[in-house]
């Protein structure tokens, strides 16, 4: 029962590199969010995407792009890393909001850019 | 604007202690209000929902929309209580977090 899985689980980078972070649900759900989580601001959305094929921004979402593959995945790319973007990323899934609103949630993704 | 504040960072309390922790939301719509959180080294997940007015694990949170506050409350904290706690409002098809509140709760 993985529910939603997340990679890599840790990554460093340098400043300019580029990289993917995977996020795979088996729950069937429709929804699939990014969020990244720094302290004292607590976790700000990046992109969602709503059901396949959709994708939107969220509250911070320069310097990503994301990619809505399948129903399954949903994937978040850096294409040149910034130091500002060291954060611990987690994706998340729910079903649509005609239903609880529940969010289910990876274990997380933590990024150092040096 | 759609925003969720809360305003303290960490609240500390002995056991047996009531706790309160404070979520204030601004929405110009229904607002649909949930509490999540976040045990040490587990996944961040759903503490309670206002639309089921339930308690779990003894946590009750009511909303108040004259105040717009939806404040997370226990009569008598314990010691596995401590997590960091999240209060969520959603506006559509996603999920708009706080900054966030650390529960400490000593022995």
């Amino acid at each position: 029962n993985a529910g939603v899985t997340q990679t890599p689980k840790f990554q460093v980078l340098k400043t300019g590199q580029s990289m993917t972070l995977q996020c795979a649900q088996d729950m069937n759900h429709n929804s699939m969010y990014w969020y990244r989580q720094d302290p004292g601001m607590g976790l700000r959305l990046i992109y969602y995407s709503a059901s396949e094929g959709t994708t939107d921004k969220g509250e911070v979402p320069n310097g990503y792009n994301v990619s809505r593959l399948n129903k399954r995945e949903f994937s978040l790319r850096l294409e040149s890393a910034a130091p500002s973007q060291t954060s611990v990323y987690f994706c998340a899934s729910s079903e649509t909001r005609a239903n609880t609103g529940e969010l289910f949630f990876g274990e997380g993704s933590r990024l150092t850019v040096l | 604007a759609q925003r969720v504040t809360q305003p303290e960072k960490l609240l500390s309390v002995f056991k047996g202690a009531p706790v309160e922790l404070k979520c204030n939301y601004s929405y110009s719509g229904s607002p649909e209000l949930f509490w999540y959180v976040q045990y040490s080294r587990q996944r961040l997940q759903l503490l309670l929902r206002h639309i089921s007015r339930e308690s779990i694990k003894g946590f009750t949170a009511d909303l108040n929309k004259g105040e717009t506050s939806f404040h997370l409350k226990k009569p008598f904290a314990q010691e596995e209580d401590s997590a960091m706690y999240y209060c969520a409002l959603r506006p559509g098809d996603k999920l708009i977090f706080g900054t966030g509140t650390r529960l400490q709760v000593f022995p």
